[in-house]
Parts: structure tokens; C-alpha cells; sequence
């Protein structure tokens, strides 16, 4: 069985500071990785995707994560934060390739982000 | 460019009592998904229906039940509802033949 590991519950960090959220995950064949973020009360959307070809992969307001087999991981990342990124940050692994396993989807337990002034 | 839409946004009940949540997925999509979401918890996944038809099932109660109709839209219904049923319930989208899956607002559902 699939399964996603957020280590960090809450991060903080200081407007205009680099940002690094970890994800690790557990999938017997090739992953399809994603990010989404959730502002309190509101729904899911998407940061970014990676199911094949480059391992670094460029998202929504200036996000991106690599993706490191060896490592099980797919970090996410922005070199210099808002305060308007303060949110909840969900990694998420899809089974199957292709087909309607691919949505059905597998989160880790979120990482909340704190923007400090 | 338009979303996936659920309805209603907001509902309270009561201990027992049924509820139906509605999805209406962007327009030509053929697979839907649902996931409940408790406080404070990650989502989790319901069930899932492509082309008028089941193909996935996780973690739904029992008590619970959805489909998906000629037009696409799906319906999860919840019967003798608990206080643990209360959670946020998202309803998602995708076309087959694609690999973006769209995130509905939710929908809230408070039982009393």
C-alpha cells in the first residue's frame, strides 16, 4: 500500500526567506507526485505534478519540487516566501498508471505554513 | 474557466438524520472522485465512479452510499448520520485521458 510521510506539522519562517517542505512516500512502482495547498476553510489546489521526465518540476506561484527516487522524497520548494503562502501544504501520491486509480490519491498528514512579517 | 462545483457549501444535521452532498465535475470529465477531510485530519479517500460506474472504494462507511449520473454529476449520500461524520467532503475531477485532478470548494457537513 501507498503512503505519504510530511515530517514537519507546522514550519515558520520569515517573509522573503527560502522555503523547504518535505515529503517522503512509499509506492511500489513509479509514483505520480503532487503538492496542493489549502487555506483555511477552502478547498484543494494544485501546486504542481510529476508523473515522468524531468525530475524538477515548476508550479503555480513560484514553486517547485524535485523528485529523488533514491531518496523517496519530493521536497517542495520557493526560494523567498509571501505572506500570502501561509497555508496548509498537502504531498500527495496516485495509484496506477493511468486509469481511474491514478486519482485516487494518498495524503500525507499536511504541513502547516506560518509567515512571519 | 470553469470548476468543479458542490453543492450545498454549508449543511448542518442531526444525529441520524440523511444528508446528499452533490458534484457537478468540469465539463467533459469523466471520473469522479470523493474524499473526506475531518478536522485537523488529511483528506481521505471515499470512493470514485468513471463513466456512471464504480471503479475505486476506500475508506466510506456503510451508512454511505454515492453515484454517478447520465450526465456526469455524482451524489454521495449519507444516512443515520454520526457527530464523526462531520468533516469537510471534496468532491474531485478528471478526464480520463488526463493527469490534472481538480479539487471541488467542499462541502461542509456539521451533524448535531
Amino acid at each position: 500500500a501507498q503512503s505519504v510521510t510530511q515530517p514537519d506539522i507546522h514550519i515558520t519562517v520569515s517573509e522573503g526567506a527560502s522555503l523547504e517542505l518535505r515529503c517522503n512516500y512509499s509506492y511500489g512502482a513509479t509514483p505520480y507526485l503532487f503538492w496542493y495547498v489549502q487555506s483555511p476553510g477552502q478547498g484543494l489546489q494544485l501546486l504542481l505534478k510529476y508523473f515522468s521526465g524531468d525530475t524538477l518540476v515548476q508550479g503555480i506561484k513560484g514553486f517547485e519540487a524535485e523528485f529523488k527516487r533514491s531518496q523517496s522524497s519530493f521536497n517542495l520548494r520557493k526560494p523567498s516566501v509571501h505572506w500570502s503562502d501561509a497555508a496548509e501544504y498537502f504531498c500527495a501520491v496516485g495509484a496506477g498508471a493511468g486509469g481511474t486509480s491514478y486519482g485516487k490519491l494518498t495524503f500525507g498528514q499536511g504541513t502547516i505554513l506560518t509567515v512571519h512579517p | 474557466a470553469a470548476g468543479v462545483i458542490q453543492s450545498p457549501r454549508h449543511l448542518i444535521k442531526e444525529k441520524r438524520e440523511t444528508a446528499t452532498l452533490k458534484c457537478y465535475p468540469i465539463p467533459r470529465h469523466d471520473t469522479v472522485y470523493w474524499y473526506q477531510q475531518g478536522p485537523g485530519q488529511d483528506p481521505q479517500f471515499l470512493i470514485s465512479f468513471y463513466e456512471k460506474m464504480q471503479s475505486d472504494k476506500g475508506s466510506i462507511p456503510d451508512r454511505f452510499s454515492a453515484q454517478q449520473f447520465s450526465d456526469y454529476h455524482s451524489e454521495l449520500n449519507m444516512s443515520s448520520l454520526e457527530l464523526g461524520d462531520s468533516a469537510l467532503y471534496f468532491c474531485a475531477s478528471r478526464q480520463l485521458s488526463g493527469n490534472t485532478i481538480y479539487f471541488g470548494e467542499g462541502s461542509w457537513l456539521t451533524v448535531v
